[in-house]
């Protein structure tokens, strides 16, 4: 079956520690895409890739980086500088056509930060 | 000014109601639009795509106003099933940058 995975679901972490969010898709799609969503609030875009080897900063970039080694890999990595990391954290990819606009998710990543 | 905003909500209609959302995009060269569904504490999916000359899919229908920047969604003889929070969704620019909107929350109550 086709789809994105993201892993793990549940992370846990102590203040300080940086902490890398896995994403792979076996649709060979283009772009990738990270979003945060904080409780009650809509998803806020991080970084996103179009290609490989090519990635562009979101609205709220700070404190995160990103990879794209591999067209089906799009890991996040939150830095010990991203000043509140808690969150709810969601990978996507689509095709790079310019009237596709099916976004398929994966099922995201929670992360906690004590 | 956000680039996409979106009516706060919450909305809490009867079933059988009709319900419509709004939702407003700063950027006039926007190409692309859609309304997502995202269930509470799940994963965003594609509800449908927003056309130039309105789209209609059983009971939901979706307007695009170029003029106004802004896109609608209906819903007419409201579900129990269709409580979740509806996010617009606007491709900026001539690539493939997607922007959601905040999100409005709805519940239909028996």
């Amino acid at each position: 079956d086709g789809g994105i995975t993201q892993s793990p679901k549940y992370l846990f972490r102590k203040e300080g520690q940086n902490v890398t969010l896995s994403c792979e898709q076996n649709l060979n799609h283009d772009a990738m895409y990270w979003y945060r969503q904080d409780p009650g609030q809509g998803l806020r875009l991080i970084y996103y890739s179009q290609i490989v080897n090519d990635f562009q900063k979101g609205d709220i970039a700070e404190g995160y980086s990103v990879s794209r080694e591999k067209k089906e890999s799009f890991p996040l990595t939150v830095t010990s500088a991203q000043k509140n990391p808690t969150a709810f954290y969601l990978c996507a990819s689509k095709t790079k056509g310019p009237n596709t606009g099916e976004l398929f998710f994966g099922e995201g990543s929670r992360l906690t930060v004590l | 000014r956000k680039e996409v905003e979106q009516d706060p909500g919450p909305f809490n209609v009867p079933e059988g109601a009709t319900v419509a959302f709004n939702c407003t995009y700063s950027n006039s060269a926007s190409q692309s639009f859609f309304w997502y569904r995202q269930d509470c504490r799940k994963e965003p999916k594609l509800l449908m795509s927003v056309y130039s000359s309105g789209n209609e899919d059983g009971r939901f229908t979706a307007q695009l106003n170029r003029a106004s920047q802004y896109i609608s969604l209906l819903i007419r003889d409201s579900k129990l099933s269709d409580s979740a929070t509806y996010l617009c969704v606007v491709r900026v620019y001539n690539n493939n940058d997607m922007r959601f909107g905040a999100g409005t929350r709805l519940t239909v109550k028996p």
